[in-house]
């Protein structure tokens, strides 16, 4: 799997939109961007993935730039349950692999 | 959809002793489980990969004789902890791979292992 690096981490106002930078500059072209997140002594969350197209879900949006080298994700209207490390990934679909976790960025909600 | 649940939650045991964690898929079936391990103030460390009716694919480091791991169904898999130490105490993560659709891995809540 490639290797991504993100900020340690970000600040955030509730109710703000949050936008977490991930860098991946040597993702292969079969590679997908996965976001997971881990909120305090929890089991990490799925939250999305994409190839090259721009996703949206019900919990947030992937932005991809149009070189692939890096993306965003998106939480709309953060709010203080959003306070979690966020891991990003890229990885083949399919692999039979387990996942290669980072450091991910340490979002924290502010009231 | 795609729940994936561990038990027990926490664990508290004595150094010498053996323990199962179960990690269980509830609404899909898994034909691949993982299990991680992860160390207070670090990331999720991949322990090993779990094939349903396969012996378990360990990572470098990781002592298969240490680490039992059970994958007897589509969605049961089990990590037994034998003769557990203080240093086997930290919190582990199982997550389940769906068979068919996109390539998610949905984790289970995690075991917190305290070993005295």
């Amino acid at each position: 799997d490639a290797k991504t690096t993100q900020p340690p981490s970000m600040d955030c106002a509730e109710g703000r939109a949050a936008n977490l930078p991930c860098n991946h500059s040597t993702i292969s072209g079969n590679e997908y961007v996965y976001w997971y997140r881990q909120i305090h002594s929890q089991g990490p969350q799925y939250i999305i993935h994409g190839l090259k197209n721009n996703e949206t879900n019900e919990m947030a949006s992937l932005i991809i730039t149009e070189d692939r080298k890096s993306s965003t994700l998106i939480l709309p209207h953060a709010t203080l349950r959003d306070t979690a490390v966020y891991y990003c990934i890229v990885r083949v679909a399919g692999g039979a692999d387990g996942l290669t976790f980072g450091k991910g960025t340490h979002l924290i909600i502010q009231p | 959809g795609a729940v994936v649940s561990q038990h027990p939650s926490r664990v508290i045991c004595k150094s010498g002793t053996s323990v199962k964690i179960e990690c269980r898929s509830l609404d899909f079936q898994a034909t691949t489980m993982f299990w991680y391990r992860q160390f207070p103030k670090q990331s999720l460390m991949l322990m090993a990969t779990s094939n349903e009716g396969s012996k378990a694919t360990y990572e470098q480091g990781v002592e298969k004789d240490k680490f039992l791991i059970n994958h007897a169904s589509l969605t049961l898999s089990t990590l037994t902890v034998t003769s557990a130490h203080p240093e086997d105490s930290s919190f582990y993560i199982c997550s389940a791979r769906t068979a068919g659709g996109p390539d998610t891995q949905y984790f289970g809540p995690g075991t917190r292992l305290t070993v005295l």
